[in-house]
């Protein structure tokens, strides 16, 4: 199963742009990346996914290198309610067509005044 | 519309004992995931449901079982209750095989 590296924690200046590091150097082709977050006490929420292209939403932006090994979440504009812990996670597609989700230990950030 | 949904929200057993969890999904979701967060180890995959049957499950040992009913709601059992087993179990729904919503989870205490 692929698995995910992530920095355990990261400061980020409000108003700024957060730059969310993941490594995943042994996903497979058909293996989608996600990232999620969770803010204290409560359940992830889901951020956004991609397969091969950089994808935006009204949330984030998620750049995806070109080998595939590794991703960057950004928050473009990140405020104090941004701080959480973000999950990048591997979806690991078997051949019978079911998957699952191999989370990691994720990036606790903190979004500073 | 009303979010995923678990009970208890707290629990506390002890080694040994056996423990039901449960959770039900947002109205329309036919997958139900089950998450196991033990503390500092971040999210572990556990089980998925989709349509009443189990589709996948990750890596821990069968005394963790579950179920999911026709009205798509599901149980975790977990048997043989060890003190490892603390965490905050968190169910998930799904519909478009995309996003998965979280409940709030239920903190299991194992003394």
């Amino acid at each position: 199963d692929a698995k995910t590296t992530q920095p355990p924690s990261m400061d980020c200046a409000e108003g700024r742009a957060a730059n969310l590091p993941c490594n995943h150097s042994t996903i497979s082709g058909n293996e989608y990346v996600y990232w999620y977050r969770q803010i204290h006490s409560q359940g992830p929420q889901y951020i956004i996914h991609g397969l091969k292209n950089n994808e935006t939403n009204e949330m984030a932006s998620l750049i995806i290198t070109e080998d595939r090994k590794s991703s960057t979440l950004i928050l473009p504009h990140a405020t104090l309610r941004d701080t959480a812990v973000y999950y990048c996670i591997v979806r690991v597609t078997a051949t019978s067509g079911t998957y699952k989700y191999i989370f990691g230990t994720g990036t606790r950030l903190k979004v500073l005044a | 519309e009303a979010g995923v949904t678990q009970s208890p929200t707290h629990l506390i057993k002890t080694r040994g004992q056996q423990v039901t969890l449960r959770c039900s999904p947002i109205s329309g979701h036919t997958s139900v995931y089950w998450y196991q967060q033990a503390l500092g180890l971040g999210l572990q995959f556990l089980l998925w449901y989709d349509e009443g049957e189990e589709r996948n499950r990750g890596n821990f040992p069968p005394r963790f079982s579950g179920r999911q009913f026709p009205n798509y709601s599901s149980e975790l059992n977990v048997n043989a209750l060890e003190l490892e087993d603390s965490a905050l179990y968190l169910c998930a729904s799904s519909r478009s095989r995309i996003e998965q919503f979280f409940g709030p989870g239920t903190r299991l205490t194992v003394l």
